[in-house]
């Protein structure tokens, strides 16, 4: 089954950018994978999905400052323009045809 | 607007058996794969289970830590998914999230607010 792994933590100066990386094991190398942010004591929300050619799609209302991008096993997540709303932590997920998974997730501080 | 609003969440015994159920409008229901996604505190997400809608089969997975206990079923005419969990243990004590889970790139995917269960003597 797919497994994701995430680095546990990133930082980054309100303003500046923060990318963000999840890979995916070996055999699910071309799988898609989507994007959840959960700002502290919320709901996780959907920012957007992101496949291997790096074309992605984002939900209703995720500022343009979210952008995706892929790069083999390698997605990315690229905050731009970070505000303090961002600190937050974010978590991929994907699937194959049985099992659903996330990545432990990456907690984003604004500096 | 899509809205996924969960409940039945509850403080219950070790062993003791649950059903939440989750009340989804503004999309079509009977056509979306659904999951049940868990948080326990201070931890990560963990997918529960998914299932398919009718017309895909209406199969079900689960992830192995409740498999044989928890039980996802639906019904489209009240446009709600349910999550059956018996034999709970103190572990299964999270915030129980519904989701869909479209598979394509171009089909956004939602949240609700989640649910507390506790599992405590």
């Amino acid at each position: 089954q797919p497994v994701l792994t995430q680095s546990s933590s990133a930082s980054a100066s309100l303003g500046s950018s923060v990318k963000l990386t999840c890979t995916l094991n070996s055999g699910h190398s071309r799988n898609i994978i989507a994007w959840h942010q959960q700002q502290p004591g919320k709901a996780p929300r959907y920012l957007m999905k992101l496949e291997g050619s790096g074309n992605y799609n984002k939900g209703s209302g995720v500022p343009d400052r979210f952008s995706g991008s892929s790069s083999g096993a390698a997605r990315y997540l690229t905050i731009s323009n970070l505000q303090s709303e961002d600190e937050a932590d974010y978590y991929c997920e994907t699937w194959d045809d049985k099992h659903w998974v996330f990545g432990g997730g990456t907690k984003v501080t604004v500096l | 607007e899509v809205q996924l609003v969960e409940s039945g969440g509850a403080l219950v015994k070790p062993g003791g058996s649950l059903r939440l159920s989750c009340a989804a409008s503004g999309f079509t229901f009977s056509g979306a794969w659904m999951s049940w996604v868990r948080q326990a505190p201070g931890k990560g997400l963990e997918w529960v289970g998914r299932m398919k809608s009718k017309v895909d089969g209406g199969t079900t997975d689960y992830a192995t830590p409740v498999k044989g206990r928890f039980t996802i079923s639906r019904d489209d005419s009240k446009n709600t998914l349910y999550l059956q969990m018996n034999s709970l243990k103190t572990d299964d004590t999270a915030i129980y999230y519904c989701t869909t889970s479209h598979l394509n790139l171009e089909d956004p995917d939602s949240w609700g607010q989640g649910t507390l269960v506790t599992v405590s003597s």
